[in-house]
């Protein structure tokens, strides 16, 4: 049962643009929402978090807003940046204390000169 | 500050032996996150250890244990392997209520 879904493999974006990267969960439960970014041969590193009572959260370049009626979470990244292509995924858990957390299957994204 | 260290960086087994992999974290970390990553999925949890004491554990069958030492570093133990446990292995550590910071991880190959 995947209980954080990131329906997009891949996604391209040309430089300056803006780039939206969608991610669905199913547990109602959850409390607490990051982002993390893989380069190859790389692990996750840490973009962001938003808690469930929140809607929106900013650092730089990075806002993520959280849509709970909708179980939905999106990540955007403006502008983008050729040094951005990595794949994202987003992740849940049901507390932040340092424990399990679920995350999507990930989105390629590629961001094009 | 160094980050999260994982050793060894890539490791080559054949089915049915054991390995151990070894992950220290961050200065004053205390928990410790073990993660499986399959190529094409996104990392799956296996075991979280806090103060030396496991504090959850994943759908993982029992080949797999974990321990933390003293000194917060922590080791995963995988025995009688599987061709499937041909995977990135990834430890994460933070403070107890924080955000955990990943290492770069073990990729184990079992032929």
């Amino acid at each position: 049962d995947q209980q954080v879904k990131q329906n997009s493999p891949s996604l391209s974006v040309q430089e300056g643009r803006i780039s939206i990267l969608n991610c669905d969960y199913t547990n109602s439960m959850f409390d607490y929402f990051l982002w993390y970014k893989k380069y190859p041969a790389e692990g996750p590193t840490f973009l962001i978090s938003i808690s469930s009572i929140k809607d929106k959260n900013e650092d730089g370049r990075f806002t993520v807003f959280l849509n709970k009626s909708a179980k939905h979470l999106s990540l955007h990244i403006v502008p983008s940046q050729p040094g951005d292509s990595a794949v994202y995924f987003c992740a849940a858990s049901w507390d932040n204390q340092g424990g399990k957390l679920i995350f999507g299957q990930g989105t390629e994204l590629s961001v094009k000169p | 500050d160094a980050g999260v260290t994982q050793s060894p960086t890539h490791l080559i087994k054949t089915r049915g032996q054991q390995v151990t992999l070894r992950c220290s974290p961050i200065s004053g970390h205390k928990s410790v996150s073990w993660y499986q990553q399959v190529l094409g999925q996104g990392p799956q949890f296996i075991f979280q250890y806090y103060e030396k004491e496991e504090r959850g554990r994943g759908n993982f069958p029992d080949r797999f244990s974990a321990r933390q030492f003293p000194n917060y570093s922590s080791e995963l133990n995988v025995n009688a392997l599987l061709l499937g446990d041909s995977a990135l292995y990834l430890c994460a550590s933070s403070l107890l209520s924080d955000t955990q910071y990943f290492g770069p991880g073990t990729r184990l190959t079992v032929l």
